[in-house]
């Protein structure tokens, strides 16, 4: 079984310019998160998608990052303009999600794509 | 506001010894606790899970135990192995379904040969 594919890899972009980050899933996969890992820390939630439908988005920057899922399949997350504090590792993860029924929801979660801004 | 914290930022253990990560909670209404490895240069692995109606969940070699009155929960790895030399994430879910997890800042763990 495939798991979450996340490009680019790694992107290096000065302060002020945009990027963008695409995410494909698990096949089958219901939830996506999108978690932001600033060296040194745990992964912080941004943005929690059940479908195209989004659960939680409370810790992201609005004014600079958005995220979209279309079709409830692959998914995009945007920051314009990039800032130095976002030099950060971004993840993506999915999991069944409120459709697997269980009580627990494994999180797979994808290598992630290093952000570099200077 | 931490709400899962690993005080621990690094730990060297002897292959074949016990390895112990330590984590500690705030939030009462965290009702599922994960830990999660990670090598360089990949993402985060489930590695084990207890829920909140358990003390001791076992995997194998590894055994997470959970403390509710002191908010603290640990993961013992015994024998370590220099395969274990990782980052580990202790991480919590609340009991709203949404199945978010709310990470430490993690562990790293050194298994010497």
């Amino acid at each position: 079984e495939a798991g979450v594919a996340q490009s680019p890899r790694y992107k290096i972009i000065e302060k002020r310019q945009s990027v963008a980050f695409w995410c494909n899933p698990i096949s089958g996969h219901a939830t996506l998160y999108w978690y932001q890992q600033i060296l040194g820390q745990g992964p912080k939630l941004l943005i929690q998608f059940q479908n195209n439908g989004v659960v939680d988005d409370s810790q992201l920057p609005k004014d600079r990052f958005s995220a979209e899922r279309l079709k409830g399949v692959d998914s995009t997350l945007k920051i314009q303009p990039a800032k130095l504090e976002d030099s950060a590792v971004y993840l993506c993860a999915s999991s069944l999600g409120f459709a697997s029924g269980y009580y627990t929801d494994t999180q797979y979660f994808g290598p992630g794509t290093r952000l570099t801004v200077l | 506001d931490q709400q899962v914290k690993q005080n621990s930022p690094s730990l060297s253990v002897q292959e074949g010894r016990i390895s112990i990560l330590n984590c500690d909670y705030t939030n009462s209404m965290f009702d599922y606790f994960l830990w999660y490895k990670k090598y360089p240069a990949e993402g985060p692995t489930f590695l084990i899970s207890i829920s909140s109606i358990k003390d001791k969940n076992e995997d194998g070699r590894f055994t997470v135990f959970l403390n509710k009155s002191a908010k603290h929960l640990s993961l013992h790895i015994v024998p370590s192995q220099p395969g274990d030399s990782a980052v580990y994430f202790c991480a919590a879910s609340p009991e709203d379904s949404s199945y978010k997890l709310i990470f430490g800042s993690g562990t790293r763990l050194l298994v010497r040969p």
